[in-house]
């Protein structure tokens, strides 16, 4: 069975930029969360879809947002980028409603914002 | 936010030696888990214990809860080079069922 997949692996923007990742969860999974993990600043919970709607999102402003489409796959769009943007961005997903509780990484994109 | 803090920062131990990693957090949880980071690549999942457990084992893993103490312990036994890496504990918290991190255990073992 495959595990998440994400794209791309490495994402190099300027500042102002928009930057689009893309995340496609385990088969039978309709749950996808979107997490940072940043320098210095740990893993931090993003954003949270499930059957195309977001549930749930973080501490963090509008210009990061995201959609989840019929397929479960999804897409985490970050608008008007600044330098400390740059970081790891890691997608996982989970059954829903959560017959299990494990969530299953991806293995991120690495976004680097000049 | 951080829910938590685990401690130590960093551990270095030799081959056959065990590891031992702690992780405390904050408020009331459905379950705790311990994630694996290779060098900055993604998560890989070790082990879940939900909060009406107190003891679970997995292969060279054994790990702990105590939800008076609102703390989980990481065991890793007879610790291997490839055990090297980053250890994260992360709670699954109310309804919302995202997942809040800890700060994170890096372990070195040494050949």
């Amino acid at each position: 069975e495959a595990g998440v997949t994400q794209s791309p692996t490495h994402l190099i923007k300027t500042r102002g930029q928009q930057a689009t990742l893309r995340c496609s969860p385990i088969s039978g999974h309709t749950s996808v969360y979107w997490y940072q993990q940043a320098l210095g600043l740990g893993l931090q919970f993003l954003l949270w879809y499930d059957e195309g709607e977001e549930r749930n999102r973080g501490n963090f402003p509008p210009r990061f947002s995201g959609r989840q489409f019929p397929n479960y796959s999804s897409e985490l769009n970050v608008n008007a980028l600044e330098l400390e943007d740059s970081a790891l961005y890691l997608c996982a997903s989970r059954p829903y409603p959560p017959r299990e509780e494990t969530q299953y990484f991806g293995p991120g994109t690495r976004l680097l914002v000049l | 936010s951080q829910q938590g803090e685990e401690d130590p920062q960093a551990l270095s131990i030799q081959e056959g030696e065990n590891a031992t990693m702690n992780c405390s957090y904050k408020t009331s949880i459905n379950n705790l888990q311990w994630y694996r980071q290779n060098s900055g690549r993604g998560l890989v999942h070790l082990i879940l214990i939900r909060s009406n457990e107190r003891e679970k084992h997995s292969g060279r893993l054994r790990v702990t809860l105590d939800t008076s103490k609102k703390s989980s312990s990481l065991l890793i036994t007879a610790s291997r080079a490839a055990d090297t890496a980053s250890y994260f504990c992360a709670t699954d918290v109310g309804s919302a069922r995202q997942l809040t991190f800890g700060s994170g255990t890096q372990l070195t073992v040494l050949p």
